[in-house]
C-alpha cells in the first residue's frame, strides 16, 4: 500500500523567512501528487498538483510555489513567508496500486504557524 | 468553474441515522470521495464512487447520482466517535486529474 512522508509535523516561522516543505511517496509509481492547505476550521483548498515529474498546475496565485524533481517527491516553497500562510498543509497522493485506482492517499500533514 | 456545496454543520443523536448531502457542479467528472477528518488530523477514506448507484461498507454508506450532480454519504448507528467533519471531494479528469473538496460538513453527535 501507499505510504506518504511528510515533514515536519509543525514548524513556526517568522514572516518574512522561506519555506521548504517536503513530501515522498512509497508503494506506487507515477502517482498524481497535491499540496492543499487547510486553514483553521475550514476545508482543503488544493494550491498545486502534479501528474508527473516538472509538471505543475497551480490553483491558486499566491507566494508559493511547488516542485517535482523526482516521481515520488513534491516540494512546498515559499521565498517570504505571509502571516496569512499559516495553516494545515496536506500532501497527497492518487496513484494506481496493482492497477486499480486507489484513494487519494494523505499524509500526517504540516501545521504551519507563520509569526 | 467548479462549485461543490455541503451543510455546514449537523447535529444527530448517538444509535441514530444521520445523511450528509453533497451537490457538486464540475466541468469534468471522474468521482466523488467522501472522508472523514478529526480535529488536527489528516483526513481518512471512507469511499470513492464513480459509477451510479448506493455503495455499502459496515455503518457507512455512499449513494452517487451523475445525472443529478449530487451524492450523500449516509451513516448508521451513530456513535460518539462519529463526531468529526466530513469532505466531499470531486475528481475532475477534464482538468489534469484535479481533486477538489467542498467546505466539509461538521457532524456532532449528542448522547
Amino acid at each position: 500500500s501507499q505510504t506518504i512522508h511528510q515533514w515536519p509535523a509543525t514548524l513556526v516561522q517568522p514572516v518574512g523567512s522561506p519555506l521548504s516543505l517536503e513530501c515522498t511517496v512509497e508503494g506506487t509509481s507515477n502517482p498524481n501528487l497535491y499540496w492543499y492547505r487547510q486553514a483553521a476550521g475550514r476545508g482543503l483548498q488544493l494550491l498545486f498538483y502534479s501528474v508527473g515529474i516538472g509538471q505543475i498546475s497551480s490553483e491558486v496565485p499566491q507566494n508559493l510555489s511547488a516542485s517535482r524533481p523526482q516521481d515520488r517527491q513534491f516540494i512546498l516553497s515559499s521565498k517570504k513567508l505571509l502571516l496569512s500562510d499559516s495553516g494545515f498543509y496536506l500532501c497527497a497522493c492518487f496513484g494506481t496500486v496493482t492497477g486499480a485506482n486507489s484513494p487519494l492517499h494523505f499524509g500526517n500533514g504540516t501545521r504551519l504557524t507563520v509569526t | 468553474g467548479q462549485n461543490i456545496d455541503q451543510p455546514t454543520e449537523m447535529t444527530a443523536t448517538e444509535g441514530a441515522i444521520v445523511q450528509i448531502n453533497c451537490t457538486y457542479q464540475t466541468s469534468g467528472f471522474n468521482g466523488l470521495f467522501w472522508y472523514q477528518q478529526h480535529a488536527g488530523e489528516a483526513p481518512t477514506f471512507l469511499s470513492y464512487n464513480v459509477l451510479d448507484g448506493l455503495e455499502e461498507k459496515g455503518r457507512f454508506s455512499s449513494f452517487l447520482s451523475r445525472s443529478k450532480g449530487y451524492s450523500y454519504l449516509l451513516l448508521k448507528e451513530l456513535q460518539m466517535k462519529d463526531s468529526a467533519s466530513y469532505l466531499c471531494a470531486v475528481r475532475d479528469r477534464w482538468g489534469d486529474d484535479k481533486i477538489i473538496f467542498g467546505k466539509g460538513t461538521r457532524l456532532h453527535i449528542l448522547p
